[in-house]
């Protein structure tokens, strides 16, 4: 069975922290993506990476950064968590061959910011 | 970046309807994908459309992949309590990028 994990299902930061999000699969996938999601906005992308160490910016990459050091492993890192970036944040993979349109997600990290 | 219009936002049903939403976009697509999302879980996809004017079931579920490769459709019919949850369109184009609907979040009444 497929499985993408993620550290924590709910995080509650002081503004200023630096916080670490990270996201696990065992699906031997290449792509991995961080997504937030808001009311009424959806998903949206903040970082993809399409191999180890490397790293797309998405549509809303501001205020964060990721690390892939293993393939199975992607970190979103908010260097200075701001209210703003209360939210929750969701990590999907997906493979470079075969299925490649078929996201697997983690269940969530709820987020918040005071 | 890019958004797609996703309508309604919100359906009040009774078990038994049937349900129909659909997803607009000002861009063409080369994949439509429908995914489901219940409370404190990710998304699931639940059908993936690759060409215009397809048409694909799973179970109650029906989505239409539009012509003009603009717009997607999902119906479900005969809802049931447990269809309760948030459903997102999704495109794709080349280079292995979503881009995810607004959501229509789905209540079924009893």
């Amino acid at each position: 069975d497929v499985k993408v994990t993620q550290s924590s299902r709910y995080l509650v930061k002081r503004t200023g922290e630096k916080v670490f999000l990270e996201c696990v699969q065992d699906m031997d996938h290449e792509n991995m993506f961080w997504y937030r999601q808001d009311p009424g906005l959806g998903l949206r992308l903040i970082y993809f990476s399409y191999d180890v160490k490397m790293k797309e910016k998405g549509d809303i990459p501001e205020g964060y950064s990721v690390s892939r050091e293993k393939k199975e492993r992607f970190s979103l890192i908010l260097e200075s968590a701001s209210t703003n970036q209360t939210s929750m944040y969701l990590c999907a993979s997906i493979p470079s061959t075969g299925s490649v349109y078929e996201q697997y997600f983690g269940p969530g990290t709820r987020l918040t910011v005071t | 970046g890019q958004q797609l219009n996703q309508s309604p936002q919100s359906m009040f049903i009774q078990e038994g309807e049937d349900v129909s939403m659909n997803c607009t976009s000002s861009s063409i697509f080369n994949t439509w994908l429908w995914y489901k999302q219940e409370p404190g879980e990710g998304p699931v996809l639940l059908i993936a459309l690759y060409k215009a004017g397809e048409l694909t079931s799973n179970g109650r579920l029906t989505a239409q992949f539009g012509i003009t490769r603009k717009d997607s459709f999902l119906n479900i019919s005969a809802s049931i309590p447990s269809d309760v949850g948030i459903y997102f369109c999704a495109g794709l184009k080349a280079g292995n990028q979503f881009y995810f609907g607004t959501g229509t979040s789905l209540t079924v009444i009893p």
